[in-house]
This record gives C-alpha cells, sequence and structure tokens, in this order.
C-alpha cells in the first residue's frame, strides 16, 4: 500500500525566509505527485502536481517541487516566503488507477 | 464555475445521533470522493463514486456510514449512530479524472464533533 510522509508537523519562518517542505512517498511503481494547500478557513486547493518530464515543477505563487524518483522524494520549496503563506500544505500520491493518498500535513506559520 | 460545495460546514450532535452530511460535486465531474481528516491526522481516504456506482468503498471505517449518490449528481455520507471516534473533518472531492489533467477540486469540508 501507498503511504506518504511530511518530514515536519509544523514550521515557523520569518518572512522573506526561504522554504523546504520535506514529502517522501512509498510505491514502487509509477506516481503522480501533488501538493495541496489550505489557507485558514478555506478549502484545499491545488499547488502544484507532477505527472511526468521535467522533475522541477512550478506552481502557483512561487511554489516550486522537485521529484527525485531515486529518493521517493517531492519536495516542496520558495525561496521567499509571506505572512500570506502561513496554512497547511498536504503532499499527496496517486498511483495510476488507484486513489489519492495523502500526508498527514505540515503547517506552516509566517511572522510579519 | 461553481466549485464542490459541502453543507454543513459544522455539525455538533450527541454520540448516538445520526447525522448526514452532504456534497455537491463541480457540474460534469462523474468521480466523486470522500475523505476525512481525525484529529489532526492525514486525509484518508472513505470511498469513491463513479456516477452513482461505488468504485472503491474500501475506506469506509464500519457499517456505521453510508454513503450514496442517487442520480449520479450529489451525495450524502450518512453516520448513524455517530460515535465519538467520527469527530473530524470530513472532504468531499470531485474530478473528470481524465488521465492527463487528474486532480481533485474539494469542498470546503464538514467539521464533525461527536459530544
Amino acid at each position: 500500500a501507498q503511504s506518504v510522509s511530511q518530514h515536519n508537523h509544523h514550521v515557523i519562518l520569518s518572512e522573506a525566509a526561504s522554504l523546504e517542505l520535506g514529502c517522501n512517498y512509498s510505491y514502487g511503481g509509477t506516481v503522480n505527485l501533488f501538493w495541496y494547500v489550505q489557507y485558514p478557513g478555506q478549502h484545499l486547493q491545488l499547488l502544484l502536481k507532477y505527472f511526468s518530464g521535467d522533475p522541477l515543477v512550478k506552481g502557483i505563487k512561487g511554489f516550486e517541487a522537485e521529484f527525485i524518483k531515486s529518493k521517493f522524494s517531492f519536495n516542496l520549496r520558495k525561496p521567499s516566503v509571506q505572512w500570506s503563506d502561513t496554512a497547511e500544505y498536504f503532499c499527496a500520491v496517486m498511483a495510476y488507477g488507484q486513489n489519492f493518498v495523502f500526508g498527514p500535513g505540515t503547517r506552516l506559520s509566517v511572522l510579519p | 464555475e461553481a466549485g464542490v460545495t459541502q453543507f454543513p460546514s459544522h455539525s455538533v450532535i450527541e454520540k448516538g445521533q445520526t447525522v448526514t452530511l452532504r456534497c455537491d460535486p463541480i457540474s460534469g465531474h462523474d468521480n466523486l470522493y470522500w475523505y476525512r481528516r481525525v484529529m489532526g491526522k492525514e486525509i484518508k481516504f472513505l470511498l469513491h463514486f463513479v456516477k452513482e456506482s461505488k468504485q472503491d468503498e474500501s475506506g469506509m471505517p464500519n457499517n456505521r456510514f453510508l454513503a450514496e449518490r442517487t442520480g449520479g449528481t450529489y451525495s450524502t455520507l450518512k453516520v448513524q449512530p455517530a460515535e465519538l471516534e467520527d469527530s473530524g473533518v470530513y472532504f468531499c472531492a470531485s474530478s473528470q479524472r481524465a488521465r492527463d489533467d487528474e486532480k481533485l477540486f474539494f469542498g470546503s469540508g464538514t467539521q464533525l464533533s461527536v459530544l
């Protein structure tokens, strides 16, 4: 069975700091990878996704993620965070024909 | 375009009572999913409808949970009788599940509190 782990439960940063949120998954086959974000009081929304091709994918709001197949990782990065990035971030994996599997989430707090 | 809508946004009930959650997917999305997040843990899959048929209900925790999608439009998730451990956020999501654009659109969730 697939599983997804996220390295940090809660990350606290100051504005302009760089961000990297770790995500690792366990599944031997081909997967699609996603990062979803939930801003306070809002619904989950897609930040970015990887299906194939360039392992460095760019998403909305300046986020990017790199798929490293050998490490089963899909870490999320942003060079300079803003207060408005305060949210909970979920990594998700989907193997073809199967359902999404989510990680436990990482709460990001950005201090102004 | 209207998104996925869920009702109610919050529900507080007592142990032993019945609660019904509703989800209206995005129009035209045949695939509808229910997920839940309990106690701040990971979002766990409950079940998947394709139109009105249950494609996969392997995540349903027990027979106190009943999901329906009559006519392939909106879906309901009934918990009867509710137990304390059912408290959490219940998310609904829908997708077209096109291979080259596979992603989930989520509703805002229903926060269920069982006292």
